[in-house]
């Protein structure tokens, strides 16, 4: 496609119940990241794909979350047991090589997630 | 640990006025910097980027930053902010061979009229 595509682009979720979050890549882009943006918090690296392929999975809160790609290109987010404090607006990037070297990361319009 | 730091958060400019958002990092080694920007609404969109060679880096819409390697600095600025410049500015960190980015907290700018 044109740009990264996240979906949904907002899901409320009651706490305890397991999402799941989508990023579409832009095509032929082999590095993907998912990042999570708190109010007053920044973008939180959480992890990093090469291909199928996670190298970086340090940023990852806890053994709730977990992501998977498949095919080098539709990637997963899944968090588990919701908690209040998942509440966040994650972010979907690509970028056409090898970790970011001279090359700019694409985002998406990113996933807004409300845990009642 | 590697760090970014943002230390405006909210800025608030009349159109016209130059701008000046400081942004700092604590690693000794090779980086490459970036500032990117949210609009409201938007998705986050890369300004300008340092990877090596002058630095004094141009950007899109008239912004530029300067990558200061003994402060540690990589300073955003524009000469006269427009209306059009209110959003969300972060700066970010590639760090040594590290695959990742690391953001700074960000900088709200609001410019008015």
């Amino acid at each position: 496609g044109a740009g990264v595509s996240q979906s949904p682009s907002n899901k409320v979720t009651e706490k305890g119940k397991d999402v799941e979050l989508r990023c579409d890549p832009i095509s032929g882009h082999t590095a993907l990241y998912w990042y999570r943006q708190s109010l007053g918090q920044g973008l939180e690296f959480l992890i990093y794909f090469q291909g199928n392929s996670a190298p970086d999975k340090s940023g990852l809160p806890s053994d709730r979350f977990s992501a998977e790609r498949t095919g080098g290109s539709v990637s997963t987010l899944t968090i588990q047991r919701t908690q209040q404090e998942d509440s966040a607006v994650y972010l979907c990037a690509s970028s056409p090589y090898r970790g970011w070297a001279n090359t700019e990361a694409f985002f998406g319009q990113g996933t807004r997630l409300t845990v009642v | 640990a590697q760090s970014v730091s943002q230390h405006n958060h909210h800025v608030i400019l009349s159109e016209a006025a130059s701008l000046e958002l400081g942004c700092n990092y604590s690693y000794g080694g090779t980086v490459n910097l970036f500032w990117y920007v949210q609009y409201p609404g938007q998705h986050l969109q890369l300004l300008l980027k340092y990877f090596s060679g002058d630095p004094l880096v141009k950007g899109i819409k008239g912004f530029e930053a300067e990558f200061i390697k003994s402060k540690f600095s990589f300073n955003l600025r524009k000469p006269s902010v427009q209306w059009s410049d209110t959003a969300e500015y972060f700066c970010a960190v590639k760090i040594g061979t590290a695959s990742k980015l690391t953001f700074g907290t960000g900088t709200r700018l609001q410019v008015t009229l």
